[in-house]
Parts: C-alpha cells; sequence; structure tokens
C-alpha cells in the first residue's frame, strides 16, 4: 500500500532531550516536506525537499534540522526540545514539487509532541 | 511569503445545507490546492485547482488566479462533510518551487 509512515505517533518528552521523528514514503517520490499544525494556525512548513541531499527551509525552521540522505526517509530532529515546539506534526510526500503538475501530495498520519 | 487567508474561520451547518468557503491569497501562484482534514485528523486531497472550476459529486471548486482567490462549494452537506477545510498554494518557479503556504481552515461542523 502508498503510504507516508510517520513514527512515533505519540510522545512525551522534557525539554532539552534530543528526538527524531521519522518519516518514511515507499512511493519512490523526490519531494518531501514537514508541517506542524498549532490551534488557529493552520499547517506551517517547517522544512522541505526537493529530492536527496536537497533541503530547504519553511515558513518555521527554528529549533529543527533535517536530512535527506537517501529518498525515501526524512526525519525531523529536535536537537533540544522546548516547550513551544508541542504540536502536532504531519510529513507529505509527492512525486516532484509540492504541488507542482497535480501531482497528489500525499500526508502521513501525524505525530503528536509534548514538550514538558 | 504569501499570505493565505481562509473564511469563515467557523461555519456550522444543518445536514443538507449549501456552503461556500473562500481562499484569498496576496500573490500569482501556479499550483494550489483544497484539503480535507476530517475529525480524526488525516489530510484529505480534494481539488488540485489552480484555475478554472472542477467538479468531484457534491463538491465544487473554483478558482479566478487573476483576482487571487479560490471557492469551494459543498451542496447538501452531511455530517462526514465535518473537519477542517484548507487551501495550499505553491509560487511554484524556480527557488519558490516546494515552497507551500497553508491558510488557517475553515472548521466545519454539520449537525443531523
Amino acid at each position: 500500500e502508498a503510504q507516508v509512515t510517520q513514527n512515533p505517533r505519540y510522545l512525551i518528552t522534557v525539554t532539552g532531550k534530543k528526538l527524531t521523528v521519522t518519516c518514511s514514503q515507499n512511493m519512490n517520490h523526490e519531494y518531501m516536506s514537514w508541517y506542524r499544525q498549532d490551534p488557529g494556525l493552520g499547517l506551517r512548513q517547517i522544512y522541505y525537499s526537493m529530492n536527496v541531499e536537497v533541503t530547504d527551509k519553511g515558513d518555521v525552521p527554528e529549533g529543527y534540522k533535517v536530512s535527506r540522505k537517501e529518498k525515501r526517509n526524512f526525519p525531523l530532529i529536535l536537537e533540544s526540545p522546548s516547550p513551544n515546539q508541542t504540536s502536532l506534526y504531519f510529513c507529505a510526500s509527492s512525486p516532484a514539487g509540492a504541488l507542482s503538475g497535480a501531482n497528489v501530495l500525499t500526508f502521513g498520519a501525524g505525530s503528536r509532541l509534548t514538550v514538558l | 511569503g504569501i499570505q493565505v487567508e481562509q473564511s469563515p474561520p467557523d461555519l456550522i451547518l444543518q445536514e443538507g445545507a449549501n456552503s461556500t468557503l473562500r481562499c484569498n491569497f496576496s500573490d500569482s501562484v501556479n499550483n494550489l490546492q483544497w484539503f480535507h482534514q476530517n475529525p480524526w485528523g488525516q489530510l484529505i486531497n480534494l481539488f488540485y485547482i489552480p484555475s478554472g472550476t472542477k467538479q468531484n459529486g457534491r463538491l465544487s471548486a473554483t478558482t479566478v488566479a487573476t483576482e487571487r482567490y479560490s471557492l469551494l462549494y459543498i451542496s447538501s452537506s452531511q455530517t462526514t462533510d465535518s473537519g477542517v477545510y484548507f487551501c495550499a498554494v505553491e509560487q511554484g518557479r524556480g527557488s519558490t518551487l516546494g515552497r507551500l503556504y497553508f491558510g488557517r481552515g475553515t472548521q466545519l461542523t454539520v449537525w443531523p
């Protein structure tokens, strides 16, 4: 089944404890991206990647890192999480570009992160 | 970056009613998509509609790119239409390719 898989789905952690949220897709998509969703703010793009070894900042990259060493994986790293990073995170992928050429942007199920 | 404004922020309907959701954007874009987030949080593609009109069952969408807005129409609404509707845009040119901007969404509640 074609899908984007995020792990963990739920996580409660403490300030300063490094964590990684993994994202994997099995559709050979070139484009992958991360978003955070906060009440009343919609989705905001954190980072995106047009292809392997190519990453760019989105709207809210501060406090996050990403890497794209292979096409299928795009992990989101919080080196020193803080309470303001408590949020619902989504990973997404598409064949090429975010929406370009009517490519369908496929989202993962989301990861709810709480930083105490 | 591009500002994306959606209205209304909240909408409460009786089953069977019709509704129109609006998305305004501050700059020219090459790509626009409507999404539905169901009550379980899942994000679902509705329409890719950078210009023109499309219909899919009870839902239809129109984008007037020259005037920088898009409309999503829901007819004969059902309780399963409840959730949040998002508009997202991408300029899709050169260095802006991949840079995606979402509106804050319209929270739709349909009562039986």
